[in-house]
C-alpha cells in the first residue's frame, strides 16, 4: 500500500534558526512529491512540487527540499525561520497527478 | 470569488442526522477531491470528480456517504446517519484538468464536522 510517513508530529524552533522537515515514502517507483502548507485561518496551499529532473527542488519563500532515490526520502528545508513560518506543513505524493496521498502533517512552532 | 468556497465551514449535529456539505470551485477547473482530516491525521482521499466521467469513489469509508458533482460546478457531500467518527474536517480541493495539469490542488478553508 502506498504511504507516506512524516516521523515529526510537532517541531519548536528559534526565529532565525534552521528548520527540516522530514518526509519519507513507501513505493515502488518515483511518484510526483509535493510539500503543502496550513497556516492559521488558511487552507492548505502548494508550497514546492517534484516532478522529475535535480534531485534539488527551487527555492520558494526560502525553502527547498531535496529529493533522495535512495533513501525514499523528500525533506524540506529553510535555512532560517520566520515567525510568519508556524504552520502545519504536509508531504503529499502522487503516481499519477491525481489522487494525493498525504502524510499526517508536522506543525511548527516558532519561538522569539 | 476566487478561491474554493466551502459551506458551511463548522456544523455540530447529533448522532443519526443526516449533514450536507458543500463545495464551490474556482471557475474552470474540471478535477474536484474531496479529503478528511481527522485530529491529528493526515488528509484522507474520499473522492474524485473529473469533468463528466465517472467519480473515483474508492475512498469513502462506508455507504452513508455519498457526493454528488453538478457538471463542473458545485459538489455537494452527503453524510447519512451521522456517527461520533465522522467528527472531522472535510477539505474539498479543485485543479485544472489532473492528467494534464500540474499536481496542484486549490484546497478550500474546509467544514469542521462535530458529531455529538
Amino acid at each position: 500500500a502506498q504511504s507516506v510517513t512524516q516521523p515529526d508530529i510537532h517541531i519548536t524552533v528559534s526565529e532565525g534558526a534552521s528548520l527540516e522537515l522530514r518526509c519519507n515514502y513507501s513505493y515502488g517507483a518515483t511518484p510526483y512529491l509535493f510539500w503543502y502548507v496550513q497556516s492559521p485561518g488558511q487552507g492548505l496551499q502548494l508550497l514546492l512540487k517534484y516532478f522529475s529532473g535535480d534531485t534539488l527542488v527551487q527555492v520558494i519563500k526560502g525553502f527547498e527540499a531535496e529529493f533522495k532515490r535512495s533513501q525514499s526520502s523528500f525533506n524540506l528545508r529553510k535555512p532560517s525561520v520566520h515567525w510568519s513560518d508556524a504552520a502545519e506543513y504536509f508531504c503529499a505524493v502522487s503516481f499519477n497527478d491525481y489522487k494525493l496521498s498525504f502524510g499526517a502533517g508536522t506543525t511548527v512552532t516558532v519561538r522569539a | 470569488g476566487a478561491g474554493v468556497s466551502q459551506s458551511p465551514s463548522n456544523k455540530v449535529t447529533e448522532k443519526g442526522k443526516d449533514v450536507e456539505l458543500r463545495c464551490d470551485p474556482i471557475s474552470g477547473h474540471t478535477a474536484l477531491y474531496w479529503y478528511r482530516q481527522r485530529l491529528g491525521q493526515g488528509l484522507e482521499f474520499l473522492i474524485y470528480f473529473q469533468g463528466n466521467s465517472a467519480p473515483d469513489k474508492s475512498g469513502l469509508p462506508s455507504d452513508r456517504f455519498s457526493a454528488e458533482r453538478t457538471g463542473e460546478s458545485v459538489s455537494t457531500l452527503t453524510i447519512q446517519r451521522t456517527q461520533q467518527e465522522d467528527s472531522a474536517v472535510y477539505l474539498c480541493a479543485s485543479s485544472w484538468n489532473a492528467r494534464r495539469g500540474t499536481g496542484e490542488l486549490f484546497f478550500g478553508e474546509g467544514s469542521r464536522l462535530t458529531v455529538l
